[in-house]
């Protein structure tokens, strides 16, 4: 079964930095563009970043270009979001999420995890 | 403001067809990008329901369907149950980036 398992969120000040990880399982890891999509309090979908499955093309969105960066180990199936600059308005869950079709951004995100929940607030 | 226009909510009574909409413009879903529908049941991760404008996942029922023209693409829900209460969130692509609908939460009477 596939399945993705999200840490590391937690409880940061305003200007601090923290590193969430994706554990992934049951596919074949590097042959999946990943993302990161976030919602916060009350809000919708969000999507943050994504990654090819070798890890040489990243993209993301305005609101975190500069802040945040996206990375990917294929030798341990993880995926990960370091967070610097932290705001308020980026207290949100995050997920991970696969894509559909091997080396694709083209058919939807097909597995998410669970999220983890990154609060920002002195 | 989302990229993508949905409506805030829609309802129906169990049985019904019910559809949801996602307006976008000639830079998303007017420049030929496909859309994807997401289910984000209470408490639970967002599960993909519709790719590829049309197209079901295994194990999504016959139920929902999707359909796209020119700037806008649409959910469609036939014999409603009450589990299909959950908000429902449209994807697409503006200028190569992802973008999501703001959503719509579909109350089941």
């Amino acid at each position: 079964e596939m399945e993705l398992l999200e840490s590391g969120g937690g409880l940061v000040q305003p200007g601090g930095s923290l590193r969430v990880s994706c554990a992934a399982s049951g596919f074949t890891f590097s042959s999946h563009a990943m993302s990161w999509v976030r919602q916060a309090p009350g809000k919708g979908l969000e999507w943050v970043s994504s990654i090819s499955g070798s890890g040489a093309t990243t993209d993301y969105a305005d609101s975190v270009k500069g802040r945040f960066t996206i990375s990917r180990d294929n030798s341990k199936n993880t995926l990960y979001l370091q967070l610097n600059s932290l705001r308020a308005e980026d207290t949100a869950v995050y997920y991970c999420a696969k894509w559909y079709g091997p080396n694709s951004y083209k058919y939807g995100m097909d597995v998410w995890g669970q999220g983890t929940t990154v609060t920002v607030s002195s | 403001q989302s990229v993508l226009t949905q409506p805030p909510s829609v309802s129906g009574a169990p049985g019904q067809r019910v559809t949801i909409s996602c307006t976008g413009s000639s830079s998303n879903i007017g420049a030929g990008y496909d859309v994807h529908w997401y289910q984000l049941l209470p408490g639970t991760a967002p599960k993909l329901l519709i790719y590829g404008n049309s197209n079901r996942p295994p194990g999504v029922p016959g139920r929902f369907s999707g359909s796209k023209s020119g700037t806008s693409a649409s959910l469609a829900i036939t014999g409603l149950q009450a589990e299909d209460e959950a908000d429902y969130y449209c994807q697409s692509y503006d200028s190569s980036l992802v973008v999501f609908g703001g959503g719509t939460k579909l109350t089941v009477l």
